[in-house]
């Protein structure tokens, strides 16, 4: 079954801080990762997409990791700042051709402290 | 903004009554999604669209109607609801629906509150 999991489910941090949010996944075949940020009340905005033969992917103060052979990806936040705090979504496509399905996490809720 | 826009934002309806969601993209996209999101469950996809056919219906029950009239609109039209339903009802749009595609920019959403 095509899953994906992300830990924790919720983090508070304090502002400046740095911290590191996980995704695991069994998906097959595998296409592509994505890491999405929601803000309360909004729509989900993509930060990074990553491909099998991608390591790693950086967008300003977040960078995305990926371990094709355990299935784990991770994004790090950087000097947090209270904009951070948002639900962080990871997402999987799954397939090598045709019609492309997305495996959704159920997020990560980041709550940056002042 | 993502150049997805829905509305209303916010919806209240009873349960005998019928609403209707809009949903309108301006980025020329190709192919355009209805997802379910409740508390604490991944993203739902209802329904795809591409090039105003359905390509994808994951056994929603009949009370949700999509309708798609072009490629940059797209309707979800509700009757007779269960309180259940309850949830926030996102659009996305992207450029196609194959793998590889570029990745599905979505709207800000549309609270819906089933009384």
């Amino acid at each position: 079954k095509n899953q994906v999991e992300q830990s924790p489910q919720s983090l508070i941090i304090l502002e400046g801080k740095n911290c590191t949010l996980q995704c695991n996944y069994t998906v097959s075949p595998f296409s592509n990762l994505r890491w999405y940020k929601q803000d309360t009340g909004r729509g989900p905005v993509s930060l990074t997409i990553m491909t099998f033969s991608e390591n790693t992917k950086s967008n300003g103060r977040y960078t995305a990791t990926l371990d094709a052979d355990t299935k784990q990806s991770s994004l790090h936040i950087t000097a947090s700042q209270l904009s951070d705090s948002a639900s962080y979504i990871c997402v999987v496509s799954v397939g090598d051709t045709g019609f492309q399905k997305l495996v959704f996490g159920t997020g990560t809720r980041l709550l940056v402290s002042p | 903004e993502t150049g997805v826009t829905q509305t209303p934002r916010h919806l209240v309806m009873g349960m005998t009554n019928k609403k209707s969601l809009k949903c309108e993209q301006h980025l020329g996209h190709n192919a355009m999604y209805w997802y379910k999101q409740s508390a604490k469950k991944p993203l739902e996809l209802m329904f795809v669209y591409s090039l105003e056919e359905r390509v994808e219906n994951n056994s929603v029950p009949s009370r949700f109607s999509p309708e798609c009239p072009n490629s940059s609109h797209l309707f979800l039209h509700l009757h007779t609801l269960q309180p259940e339903d309850s949830a926030l009802y996102l659009c996305a749009s992207s450029q196609g629906t194959q793998v590889r595609q570029e990745t599905q920019y979505f709207g800000p959403g549309t609270r819906l509150l089933v009384l």
